[in-house]
């Protein structure tokens, strides 16, 4: 079982650029959150989805966006990057009593 | 308002110095009360989750206790690779898809 896996690893972008990031669930989860952690913070909870739809939503500005597929995949987008928007992006897969991590995908806005 | 507070930020322990990590928490209703452990630049491991006052489970060195108003992850002996941030988050039963971390608590064991 891979767990949880993210991509990319790490990202680069400039302010206004827009960003896909890309998060595959752990073997039989269907539920897929998303978090964004910035430096000595614990994770902010962005969003959550389900049966491929937002399920519930953090206190984050549309310019944050994502789906989830059929295959219970899920995508985050985040438009018109602010440098604010540096920090690590976690993914993350669940059942009822147990909530599994990926490895983060490390963003940098310049 | 939903809120987790983990206290100390930081604690240097040296090697079999046993002591223990705090998060106090506000909740409407407690779902869950998870704790992680976060190694720099790695998505937060899986620990211990809790549900109901009294209840106590443990891994290795680590025990996780919970009361109504907080919870404690006991470390009893640490060794160096304990070293790590643990994070400590709650699940309230009005907003179940969301769950809230604290800020953490940062363990360094000297050897």
């Amino acid at each position: 079982d891979a767990g949880v896996t993210q991509s990319p690893t790490h990202l680069i972008k400039t302010r206004g650029q827009q960003v896909t990031l890309r998060c595959s669930p752990k073997s039989g989860h269907d539920t897929v959150s998303w978090y964004q952690q910035a430096l000595g913070q614990g994770p902010q909870f962005i969003f959550q989805y389900y049966e491929e739809e937002e399920r519930q939503r953090g206190n984050f500005p549309d310019r944050f966006s994502g789906h989830q597929f059929p295959n219970y995949s899920s995508e985050l987008n985040v438009n018109a990057l602010l440098l604010g928007d540096s920090a690590l992006y976690l993914c993350a897969s669940s059942t009822l009593s147990e909530q599994f991590f990926g490895p983060g995908t490390r963003l940098t806005v310049l | 308002e939903d809120q987790v507070t983990q206290s100390p930020e930081a604690l240097r322990l040296q090697e079999g110095e046993s002591s223990s990590l705090n998060c106090s928490y506000t909740v409407s209703g407690l779902r869950g009360l998870f704790w992680y452990r976060q190694d720099p630049g790695k998505g937060p491991e899986f620990l211990f989750t809790l549900y109901s006052a009294g209840e106590e489970k443990e891994k290795e060195r680590l025990k996780a206790t919970l009361t109504k108003k907080e919870s404690f992850l006991h470390i009893t002996a640490p060794k160096p690779e304990d070293s790590a941030t643990y994070l400590c988050a709650v699940q309230p039963y009005s907003s179940a898809s969301k769950i809230i971390f604290g800020s953490g608590t940062r363990l360094s064991i000297r050897p």
